[in-house]
């Protein structure tokens, strides 16, 4: 099985950077996933990582160290629509295990 | 874009009451999946379905949960009798390939009130 941490909350202010961190015990590992909900809608994918180092997608970047079990999202250039959650969540070969949710709270 | 459709938005329904939860994954992809989040809490796995079958549940997906692909396009959970903690968001995913980095592609979710 997988278990994922994540902060429960995070606030930052528009225009910041803020990171997301998450520490992952499992099994079977293929990669890690992060992906944004907004008020309990769907949640949508944001990046994934199945190598070690830095994706970049636009504001948005992920970094997985397979070695240390840890992974992040960066997030640059915060704007008032990021406030959501954020979920990084464990992938195997059979399905995505996710973390428990970062609210992220973006302040003018 | 296409994306994965689910009906209803929301369900009200009894205790002990069956409901079906339906769902229309993206018409090309071959694995599929149902989540749910309890209200504030996170996204469960309850079941993978792959190939016509079940490849994998979660302990969540007893013996009054199942799934069933009766056609083409519709993907169905059926909850038998339902309990009050089964009021939860319910998700439908869909993957294509399923290759790594194949990402899971979410429904709008049925909010199942069981009352």
């Amino acid at each position: 099985g997988q278990s994922l941490e994540q902060p429960s909350e995070v606030t930052a202010v528009e225009g910041a950077i803020v990171q997301i961190n998450c520490t992952y015990q499992t099994s079977g590992f293929y990669g890690l996933s992060w992906y944004q909900q907004h008020d309990g809608g769907a949640p949508t994918f944001l990046s994934y990582n199945a190598l070690d180092g830095l994706e970049e997608t636009g504001r948005f970047s992920s970094f997985l160290s397979r070695s240390d079990s840890y992974g992040y999202l960066l997030l640059q250039e915060l704007q008032m629509k990021d406030s959501a959650s954020y979920f990084c969540a464990g992938r195997d070969a059979g399905k995505s295990t996710f973390g428990d949710g970062t609210t992220l709270t973006v302040k003018p | 874009e296409p994306e994965v459709t689910q009906t209803p938005s929301h369900q009200v329904t009894q205790m002990g009451q069956e409901v079906i939860l339906r769902c229309v994954p993206i018409s090309n992809h071959l694995y599929f999946y149902w989540y749910r989040q309890i209200l504030g809490q996170k996204v469960e796995f309850l079941v993978s379905f792959y190939n016509n079958e079940i490849s994998e549940k979660s302990e969540i997906f007893d013996d009054q949960f199942s799934v069933e692909r009766p056609d083409g396009s519709n993907f169905t959970l059926k909850i038998r009798s339902t309990k009050l903690e089964d009021s939860a968001m319910y998700f439908c995913a869909s993957m294509g390939e399923g290759s790594r980095n194949s990402p899971l592609h979410f429904g709008n979710g049925t909010r199942l009130t069981v009352t």
